[in-house]
């Protein structure tokens, strides 16, 4: 069964640093991984998708990497701003059945 | 593209009532949809996976006769809550596939 897991579960930092999310995940035979944003009582909005075959995408001041050998990947957001603050979540879909979610990782951006 | 669209956003029901959450896919057909449940602070579980067509296949732990699951196009999932009980109250979200996996934006259960 894939387990995920997120570190930290929450993170605080002053507008304007670089941070790194990090995901992990128990089975490395992972159709995609998807990283999605969630603010308080929102919906998901995805940020940035990986397929298996790639190493990492881009998308303005995100970046998210995917190494599949070693179960990781990980969201570089760069000069952070308070409206980066949200919960951000790391899913991975193994073949065709759903989505396994980390808990998440609890993001405040101070001004 | 690929837009799922939710409805209800939130619902306050009664004890006992039946609430029934319906997930459309705006431009895309999708085979498999899935239903998710999501409690305070914590991360999505699956419940449910809905595929056209056929029965949906259920989590364990997860009432296939409380959380009635229909898919009866390829862009149409409806969720029915039945009798439902405040321990019901929680976000369920929506899911469809075509290439990638596409949200609803959440539909809030509070049950009264």
């Amino acid at each position: 069964k894939q387990e995920v897991t997120q570190i930290p579960a929450a993170l605080s930092v002053p507008e304007g640093e670089n941070l790194v999310l990090n995901c992990s995940f128990t089975d490395s035979a992972i159709y995609n991984l998807q990283w999605f944003r969630q603010d308080p009582g929102k919906g998901l909005t995805s940020l940035l998708l990986i397929q298996s075959s790639q190493r990492e995408q881009t998308s303005g001041r995100l970046n998210a990497s995917l190494d599949k050998s070693s179960g990781r990947s990980t969201l570089y957001i760069a000069a952070s701003q308070p409206g980066d603050s949200a919960t951000y979540l790391c899913a991975v879909r193994v073949g065709n059945n759903d989505m396994r979610f980390g808990a998440g990782t609890r993001l405040t951006v101070k001004p | 593209g690929a837009v799922v669209s939710q409805h209800p956003s939130w619902v306050i029901c009664k004890s006992g009532t039946s609430v029934k959450i319906e997930c459309r896919s705006l431009d895309f057909q999708a085979t498999t949809m899935f239903w998710y449940r999501q409690f305070p602070k914590q991360s999505l579980m699956l419940m449910a996976t809905s595929n056209e067509g056929s029965k949906a296949t259920y989590e364990q732990g997860v009432e296939k006769d409380k959380f009635l699951i229909n898919h009866a196009s390829l862009t149409l999932s409806t969720l029915t809550v039945t009798s439902a009980h405040p321990e019901d109250s929680s976000f369920y979200i929506c899911s469809a596939r075509d290439r990638g996996d596409h949200f609803g934006n959440g539909t809030r259960l509070t049950v009264t």
